[in-house]
Parts: C-alpha cells; sequence; structure tokens
C-alpha cells in the first residue's frame, strides 16, 4: 500500500510562475517531512523539510505548506526557473531508530522558458 | 571529496550472472541505506546497516545480500540476476540511525539482459 500519495505524476510551468506538488499521507506516527530534489543522472538530494509542529515552512523560493488535520503537506516554488527542472519526491518519517524514510512516488517538474 | 560514492555507475550484465555495487562514504555516518530505484522512478529502501549491523531488512529477495566490512562502506551483491532486477540502485548515509536526513549516491543503473 502506497503510504504517501504525490501529486500530480508531471508538471509544466513557465518560468516565473508558481510550481504546487501535493502530498497526503495516511501514517499519523509520521513527524518528519522532508523534500527530496533529483536531477537526471543524479541521487535525490534533501531540499526542504518541514515538522507537524509547524504549518509553513519558507527557504528562498521553496515552501513547505502542512496541514495535520487534513494529512496533507505541498511543496510551492515561486518564481520557478529553468533550472528547477526536476524531479521532486515527498517522503514522510516517524522519529526513531531504524525508522525508513516512505517516498511519494515523484512529480516531474518541466519549467519553460 | 565526494560524500557518497558509488561504483559502477552503470552495470549492465546477462541473466543469471551475480554481480556486486560498491558504496563508499566520507561523511563520518554511522548509518547507510540501499535503495532501489524503478524504471517508473519509485524510490524504496532496501537495507539499512547501523555501525555495520542490520537494523532494516525491507521485502527483498534473499538473492540481495547487503555487506558492510566498515561502517564507510556497504556493498551489494546481488545473486542470479533476474530481468526484474533491472534499476536504479542508490546508496545512501545519515548521521545516526535516529537522524532524519539522509544523503545519496549518484546511482548505479543496472541493466539485467
Amino acid at each position: 500500500q502506497q503510504q504517501v500519495k504525490q501529486s500530480p505524476q508531471s508538471l509544466i510551468v513557465q518560468k516565473g510562475g508558481i510550481s504546487i506538488i501535493n502530498c497526503a499521507y495516511e501514517n499519523t506516527a509520521f513527524d518528519y517531512f522532508p523534500w527530496y530534489q533529483q536531477f537526471p543522472g543524479k541521487g535525490p538530494a534533501l531540499l526542504i523539510a518541514i515538522r507537524p509542529d509547524v504549518s509553513e515552512k519558507k527557504e528562498g523560493r521553496f515552501t513547505i505548506s502542512f496541514n495535520k488535520s487534513a494529512k496533507q503537506f505541498s511543496l510551492h516554488i515561486m518564481d520557478s526557473q529553468p533550472g528547477d527542472s526536476a524531479t521532486y519526491f515527498c517522503a514522510a518519517k516517524k522519529t526513531g531508530t531504524a525508522s525508513k524514510l516512505t517516498f511519494g512516488t515523484g512529480t516531474r517538474l518541466q519549467v519553460t522558458l | 571529496d565526494t560524500a557518497v560514492s558509488q561504483t559502477p555507475k552503470y552495470l549492465v550484465t546477462q541473466m543469471g550472472n551475480d554481480k556486486s555495487i560498491k558504496c563508499e562514504q566520507n561523511l563520518g555516518h554511522d548509518t547507510m541505506y540501499w535503495y532501489k530505484q524503478d524504471s517508473k522512478k519509485f524510490l524504496k529502501i532496501m537495507f539499512s546497516y547501523n555501525n555495520k549491523e542490520l537494523i532494516i531488512n525491507e521485502t527483498v529477495p534473499n538473492r540481495f545480500s547487503p555487506k558492510s566490512p566498515d561502517k564507510a562502506h556497504l556493498n551489494l551483491h546481488i545473486n542470479s540476476l533476474e530481468l526484474g532486477d533491472s534499476a536504479v540502485y542508490f546508496c545512501a548515509s545519515s548521521q545516526d540511525a535516529r537522524s532524519d536526513t539522509q544523503y545519496f549516491g549518484p546511482g548505479t543503473r543496472l541493466t539485467v539482459l
């Protein structure tokens, strides 16, 4: 069963636009929600992460919005740039030893000129 | 000065062969992981070692055997390769088994013919 559902599968945004990727989780024990960015031929790299004690976290052009009651969180990329074109993965994890990251299915973002 | 490195980057082999993928991290981390990314880009954890001790073992065929000679290395040996083993395999590491942030290697693309 897919514990973290991610949408959309792919996204095309014009340069300067806002990219929005959504994730929903099922396990209420999850308490750490990162977003990873993966460029073609490279490994995923941590972009930004949030814990449930805050509803929003912003780092530069990247913002995570978190809705604990709805068990949803989303990534917003403001002023999207062609260099942001990559695959984005949301993930979830519960704090503790030997706790694993459960990834969403990924969103392929293309930012056009 | 690569943080997490894997060799080889590409591996093409015939069905039934045995192959190994090597992973090394120079971050001084205690915990290392193997992930499989399938053709649809879905990332799933396979194994995790903490200080050479196996702590996560997902439902993986026993043809896959991880080996950790020391905490900086985690190798993956695959016996009797099958077509369905074709994927990109990522090694990752984290400070310790409770750490949330994982650092991924560049991946090894395995193609079984």
